[in-house]
């Protein structure tokens, strides 16, 4: 498998300008997970889904991130308007109820985002 | 969710043992103790985790304090490539896994 895949890799942009970035989880994995890391907050989850549905939302800062899941096989974390403070390191991970009830994440590479 | 406390960075001489600490107090019942690392540039990656025995796999082992309020990551032989941020991570959530700081391990060869 090619693992969990994440494009861009990497995204620079002028603020005020929308930002899409994307993930393709490994096939067969029921959950999808957005992480942002920064130097000052570390890593934070964001938002997640299960079976293409958003579980837990409450991590997303504010009203101008939002995210999609329309498949089992893509998903979309968007940011418009892009301000510099969301300058940082976005992945995605997925995992699979298969392995049992505590089962790891796999992580994507990240896509460094630049807001200028 | 329970707090995980570890220190912040850690020194390690190639081609000895590491454990690194993390103390858990507040774990309840049902936590299972995780460990992640995460290499330079990269994104984390699952290392092991275990619920109430020590626990052994390729990467690592994981020793649980028989009270459950302690753990420790034991790498057996440290690589240069073993240099990362090794977080410790109770996952109180059915899915949910909440990273605190972590330690920064170096190796010095």
């Amino acid at each position: 498998d090619a693992g969990v895949i994440q494009s861009p890799r990497h995204e620079v942009t002028e603020m005020g300008q929308e930002v899409t970035l994307r993930c393709k989880p490994i096939s067969g994995h029921d959950y999808l997970f957005w992480y942002r890391q920064t130097m000052m907050r570390g890593l934070e989850l964001l938002i997640y889904f299960n079976n293409n549905v958003p579980i837990d939302d409450s991590g997303m800062p504010e009203d101008r991130f939002s995210a999609k899941m329309p498949n089992a096989s893509f998903s979309t974390l968007k940011i418009q308007p892009s301000e510099p403070r969301d300058s940082a390191v976005y992945f995605c991970a997925s995992s699979s109820r298969d392995r049992g009830r505590n089962y790891e994440q796999y992580f994507g590479p990240g896509t460094r985002l630049t807001v200028t | 969710d329970a707090k995980t406390t570890q220190p912040n960075s850690m020194e390690s001489n190639e081609e000895e043992p590491v454990h690194l600490p993390c103390n858990h107090s507040t774990i309840s019942g049902t936590d299972y103790i995780h460990w992640y690392r995460q290499l330079p540039s990269q994104g984390p990656e699952y290392v092991i985790h275990g619920l109430t025995s020590n626990v052994n796999n390729r990467m690592a082992s994981l020793a649980i304090a028989e009270d459950r309020k302690s753990s420790t990551l034991i790498l057996h032989r440290a690589t240069l490539r073993d240099a990362a941020v090794y977080y410790c991570i109770l996952k109180t959530s059915y899915d949910k896994v909440i990273f605190g700081p972590g330690t920064s391990l170096s190796v010095i060869p």
